[in-house]
């Protein structure tokens, strides 16, 4: 059973840091590319960034919003992916989910259609 | 504000049909055949309904479908029962450092 197990969730300060994980199992980690998405407080899906899998160099992309501030990283000997968030402001609370793709027969759906998801974790960004 | 536009809310009675829209521009949903829906209760992570505009993954009821027209798409639910009574969500693929963008989400409600 795949399973996607985000934590490291918590109250920051405005322009503190904050480092959250995710877990996962029950597939090859390596092959895949990870997605976090984040919900703030009654407000809709948004898109915060990717990592490739290393064979496709773990290539990073970023919203607009968090680029330059936010860093997506991975470790496949733990099957670990993290969101290294810096400068955080309110506009950042939000419940942060780490998603990801999958394969068939067809093509691979890394970066459009979000099959698994963890329970997510929350950051509270307030002084 | 997301970068597609969804109703709200939309309603209808058990049995009936509803249709949601997801509107966006010919850089993400007119442009790509990449359009996602997901179903989210209150409290829990999206579920995957709709994929490529029209696939439905294995377990979604086929009372689910989805269609796409110039840079509108769509999703019908048919045969409303209470248990579809959540918020959808449309994605697609875009152009641009962003890779994915997402509607406001609808509420559906049963009545």
């Amino acid at each position: 059973e795949v399973q996607l197990v985000e934590s490291g969730g918590g109250l920051v300060k405005p322009g503190g840091s904050l480092r959250l994980s995710c877990t996962a199992s029950g597939f090859t980690f390596s092959n895949a590319w990870l997605t976090w998405v984040r919900q703030a407080p009654g407000k809709g899906l948004e898109w915060v960034g990717r990592i490739k899998s290393k064979t496709s160099r773990g290539t990073t992309d970023y919203a607009a919003p968090v680029k330059g501030r936010f860093t997506i990283s991975r470790d496949d000997s733990t099957n670990t992916v993290s969101l290294q968030m810096n400068s955080l402001n309110t506009e950042d609370t939000a419940l942060y989910y780490c998603t990801m793709g999958f394969c068939d027969s067809s093509r691979c759906r890394w970066d459009d259609a979000f099959d698994k998801w963890g329970q997510g974790t929350m950051v509270t960004v307030s002084s | 504000q997301s970068a597609l536009t969804q109703p709200a809310s939309v309603s209808g009675s058990p049995g009936q049909s509803v249709t949601i829209s997801c509107t966006g521009t010919g850089s993400d949903i007119g442009g790509y055949n990449y359009v996602s829906w997901y179903q989210q209760y209150s409290g829990k992570a999206p579920k995957l309904m709709i994929y490529d505009v029209s696939s439905r993954p294995s377990g979604v009821s086929n009372r689910f479908s989805g269609s796409k027209s110039g840079n509108t798409a769509s999703l019908t639910i048919s045969g409303l029962q209470a248990e579809d009574e959540a918020d959808y969500y449309c994605g697609s693929y875009t152009r641009g450092s962003t890779l994915v963008v997402f509607g406001g989400g609808t509420k559906l409600t049963v009545l």
